[in-house]
């Protein structure tokens, strides 16, 4: 198995731009959800999915929009990129709550926002 | 609502010695507690759990947790620090219910020296 799988794993954008950032796991995981990491904050949940073609916002949605059309991709659209969105994104995977899983991340994308 | 706190932003132990990170939590109910640690560069890795039961968890790598619920706290330790230990350690909280979301605490960098 890959497991989760991110890219690019870099990007620069200037402010304005739109860009997709791509995320698939081939371990079959009902939930996925993405992620920021941002310097003593620790991560912050962004969007989530229960399946395919159900999402929900987390903690800071704004500014960012996701879609779920099959259970192995879960891609995060950044729709007009700040200064602010400046960061590094985490996508993780997992089984259904009553599993009580963990969580598997993949290797990040560290994006910059000029 | 969910939350944990990690007091240190940073931990300094020689090689060898014994180490631990701490972690607090608040949570409505029985917590479900995680621990993972982030080497440079890399996404988070699961290293151990809390569910129910014994209050001593053994994680990965030779890490173990001790969960405390009326001190309501989650410390990672270990009997004798290695310098491959080196990383960024995260504790996390997961709802009860409903989606598999965690709250994670802002992170505690373990140095292990020679």
């Amino acid at each position: 198995n890959a497991g989760v799988t991110q890219t690019p794993k870099f990007q620069v954008l200037k402010t304005g731009q739109s860009m997709t950032l791509q995320c698939a796991q081939d371990m079959n995981h009902e939930y996925m959800s993405w992620y920021r990491q941002d310097p003593g904050m620790g991560l912050r949940l962004i969007h989530y999915s229960v399946g395919a073609g159900i999402t929900d916002q987390g903690e800071v949605p704004n500014g960012y929009n996701v879609s779920r059309s099959t259970t192995e991709d879960f891609p995060l659209r950044l729709l007009s990129a700040a200064p602010s969105q400046t960061s590094v994104y985490f996508c993780a995977s997992s089984y259904a709550s009553g599993r009580l899983n963990e969580q598997f991340f993949g290797p990040g994308t560290r994006l910059t926002v000029l | 609502a969910q939350s944990v706190a990690q007091p240190e932003d940073q931990v300094n132990v020689a090689e060898g010695n014994p180490l631990t990170v701490k972690c607090t939590y608040s949570v409505s109910g029985n917590p479900y507690l995680f621990w993972y640690v982030q080497y440079p560069n890399r996404g988070l890795q699961f290293l151990l759990k809390y569910i129910t039961g014994d209050n001593l968890v053994k994680g990965s790598y030779g890490f173990e947790a001790e969960f405390n619920k009326s001190q309501t706290s989650f410390h990672l330790k270990k009997p004798s620090a290695l310098v491959s230990d080196s990383a960024l350690y995260f504790c996390a909280v997961r709802d009860r219910v409903g989606f598999n979301k965690f709250y994670f605490g802002s992170g505690t960098k373990l140095n292990v020296k020679p």
